[in-house]
């Protein structure tokens, strides 16, 4: 069964410094990744996904995220860290359904703060 | 542009009440998910239902949960006799393809009293 851990619970970075929010993954084939952006008392907004090609991913608002197999991980980056990416974020792993249809397997999420 | 709603945003209840759970899935989607989120925990995956039948449910939905999509666009999540675990957030999600993207709903936030 696939899972994702997210390491850091809470994150605190200053306004303007980089970000990496580790996630590491395990699943038994190629995987589907993605990264989800919640804020407090909203839904999930995807940020960025990767499923073949291209190791580096680009996603909005300035978000980027790496794969590298070998480590099994996905990790999420950014340059310069605005105070209202204040959120919590998830990583996720899909999974083929045979009758139809992906499985999401979360992280528990990595609660970011930003310091200004 | 286009996005998964879903009624109402929060639901309050009595344990052993019925309760539905709405969602307006993205028109021309044709996969649909339940998760949940249970407050402080990670999102969870309940079911996923593709052509009209569910295509693979977790441990967590047994037979007090059903869904249903009742005409072209609603989606339906219906616990029959709540209880105080139920509590939680309640996340609908579609995606067009198989392996897209899913999108998610504002969720619905229920509570179990």
């Amino acid at each position: 069964a696939q899972s994702v851990t997210q390491p850091d619970i809470h994150i605190t970075v200053s306004e303007g410094a980089s970000l990496e929010l580790r996630c590491n993954y395990s699943y038994g084939a190629t995987p589907y990744l993605f990264w989800y952006v919640q804020s407090p008392g909203q839904g999930l907004q995807l940020l960025l996904k990767y499923f073949s090609g291209d190791t580096l991913v680009q996603g909005i608002k300035g978000f980027e995220a790496e794969f590298k197999r070998s480590q099994s991980s996905f990790n999420l980056r950014k340059p310069s860290v605005h105070w209202s990416d204040a959120a919590e974020y998830f990583c996720a792993v899909g999974a083929a359904i045979t009758g139809g249809g992906n499985k999401l397997t979360f992280g528990t999420g990595t609660q970011l703060k930003v310091e200004l | 542009e286009p996005e998964v709603t879903q009624t109402p945003s929060h639901q309050v209840t009595q344990m052993g009440q019925e309760v539905i759970l709405r969602c307006v899935p993205i028109s021309n989607h044709l996969y649909f998910y339940w998760y949940r989120q249970i407050l402080g925990q990670k999102v969870e995956f309940l079911v996923s239902f593709y052509n009209n039948e569910i295509s693979e449910k977790s441990e967590i939905f047994d037979d007090q949960f059903s869904v249903e999509r009742p005409d072209g666009s609603n989606f339906t999540l219906k616990i029959r006799s709540t209880k105080l675990e139920d509590s939680a957030m309640y996340f609908c999600a579609s995606s067009r393809g198989e392996a897209d993207t899913q999108y998610f709903g504002p969720g619905t936030r229920l509570t179990v009293l």
